[in-house]
């Protein structure tokens, strides 16, 4: 197992259009988050999932963005009708026991 | 917010011991200290947490003041990969809430030459 990947790494989107990311924590792990970060700032938490559930959304997290975790296996992020604001390193972690791991994020730029 | 304050930014020889304080006055009895660190254009990494008492890893130091109001973690020798940004956590791990971790702004550390 090499650790969190998700994809794409990079993405850049115009204003309007929808985009999905795409998490694959370690196996096994049964906690899986969604972390935003915009430049100069620390990881803000967005939501998280134990298994298939979505247990918490942060208030960031608008009626424009949606997460599943289908099976608990993957997770997928969409955000609909993006906004420049939306722009951002988005982050997955999942965790099993003590610590977090965290992937390389995908980077959103909204053109 | 976060429940914790550390210094914006600090400088380290390479080579040297790199000496991270973070104050949390406000810590729970339940509440773990973590930290994690961020490489540049890269996910925050697990280094090490404690609860009361000092913990070493292969990684760094966590030294825990008795009071449990502020800790500090020890990079023994300090190399130019250390060169990161170290966020200091306090967190509950009741029920598995590990990974709901609330993030200040760190402390960016420069290992210099």
């Amino acid at each position: 197992d090499t650790g969190v990947s998700q994809n794409p790494r990079h993405k850049i989107t115009k204003r309007g259009q929808n985009v999905t990311f795409r998490c694959d924590p370690i196996s096994e792990h049964n906690r899986l988050y969604w972390y935003r970060q915009t430049l100069g700032q620390g990881p803000e938490f967005l939501t998280y999932f134990q298994n298939e559930a979505q247990l918490e959304k942060s208030r960031l997290l608008s009626d424009r963005f949606s997460a599943e975790r289908p099976k608990g296996s993957f997770s997928t992020l969409e955000i609909q009708r993006t906004e420049q604001g939306d722009s951002a390193m988005y982050l997955c972690a999942s965790t099993g026991g003590t610590e977090a791991f965290f992937g390389q994020g995908t980077r959103l730029t909204v053109v | 917010d976060a429940k914790t304050t550390q210094p914006t930014s600090m400088d380290c020889a390479e080579g040297r011991a790199a000496n991270l304080p973070c104050n949390h006055s406000t810590i729970s009895g339940n509440e773990y200290v973590y930290w994690y660190r961020q490489i540049h254009s890269q996910g925050p990494q697990y280094i090490i947490h404690g609860l009361k008492n000092n913990e070493t890893n292969e990684m760094a130091s966590l030294i825990i003041t008795e009071d449990r109001k502020s800790s500090t973690l020890i990079l023994p020798h300090a190399t130019l990969r250390d060169t990161a940004v170290y966020y200091c956590i306090v967190e509950r791990r009741d029920g598995g809430s590990q990974g709901n971790l609330i993030f200040g702004k760190g402390t960016k550390l420069s290992v210099k030459p």
